[in-house]
């Protein structure tokens, strides 16, 4: 299943409302988390089963969608959220990922 | 504190093999699966590998298959990946995650270790 997401890049100001886009290639329900990566740091799980919100992660980030197409929506940008963004499908394997979104300055 | 450590990253000749491991701690080790992922420099994330909390299961990214071999001691609270035949395009940033498998929509990688680099080159 292969995991499109739009755009590769964006660029914004603290806070600014930011909307990525993840589209799968097929069918996959509910099946998507996404993570944030900072540069040099491991990714972080922000939002799973497409609009759970992971514990201790902020309430501006919020996921919707289903089926083929999904949302990740930061209501207020803040300066700690610069940062690449990736969506992952859990439905089938092979598991894979999004090929990330960066947000920037 | 639940905590992920890599360990075992190394300059390797093509050809070369190599075994990463993941100290687990903070959190009942043989009741999760756990998972290997991968990060080329520049580049996006990959998974590579899962197994199960038993170990009678095991998934692998096509990539790997036949190369590459996870396994766990669940008494030592150890993940491992055993790397044979490595390629150029193997190098990158090697992460072991906590994989949560409820066998739902819930399903998602939720510790990460901080990562292990591992450069394939001559």
């Amino acid at each position: 299943i292969q995991l499109t997401q739009s755009p590769s890049s964006l660029s914004a100001s603290v806070g600014d409302r930011v909307t990525i886009t993840c589209r799968a290639s097929q069918g996959i329900s509910s099946y998507l988390a996404w993570y944030q990566q900072k540069p040099g740091k491991a990714p972080k799980l922000l939002i799973y089963g497409a609009i759970i919100l992971q514990s201790g992660v902020p309430s501006r980030f919020s996921g919707s969608g289903s089926g083929t197409d999904f949302t990740l929506t930061i209501s207020s940008l803040q300066p700690e959220d610069f940062a690449t963004y990736y969506c992952q499908q859990v439905y089938s394997y092979p598991l894979t990922f999004g090929g990330g979104t960066k947000v920037e300055i | 504190e639940v905590q992920l450590v890599e360990s075992g990253g190394a300059l390797v000749q093509p050809g070369g093999s190599l075994r990463l491991s993941c100290a687990a701690s903070g959190f009942t080790f043989r009741s999760y699966w756990m998972t290997w992922v991968r990060q080329a420099p520049g580049k996006g994330l990959e998974w590579v590998a899962n197994i199960k909390p038993d170990a009678s299961e095991e998934y692998y990214v096509d990539s790997v298959k036949g190369r590459f071999s996870i396994s766990r001691d669940n008494a030592k609270y150890s993940l491992y990946l055993q790397m044979n035949s490595l390629r150029a395009e193997d190098t990158a940033v090697y992460y072991c995650a906590r994989y949560y498998d409820a066998g739902g929509p819930d399903d998602a990688f939720d510790i990460w270790g901080q990562g292990t680099m591992v450069t394939v080159s001559s």
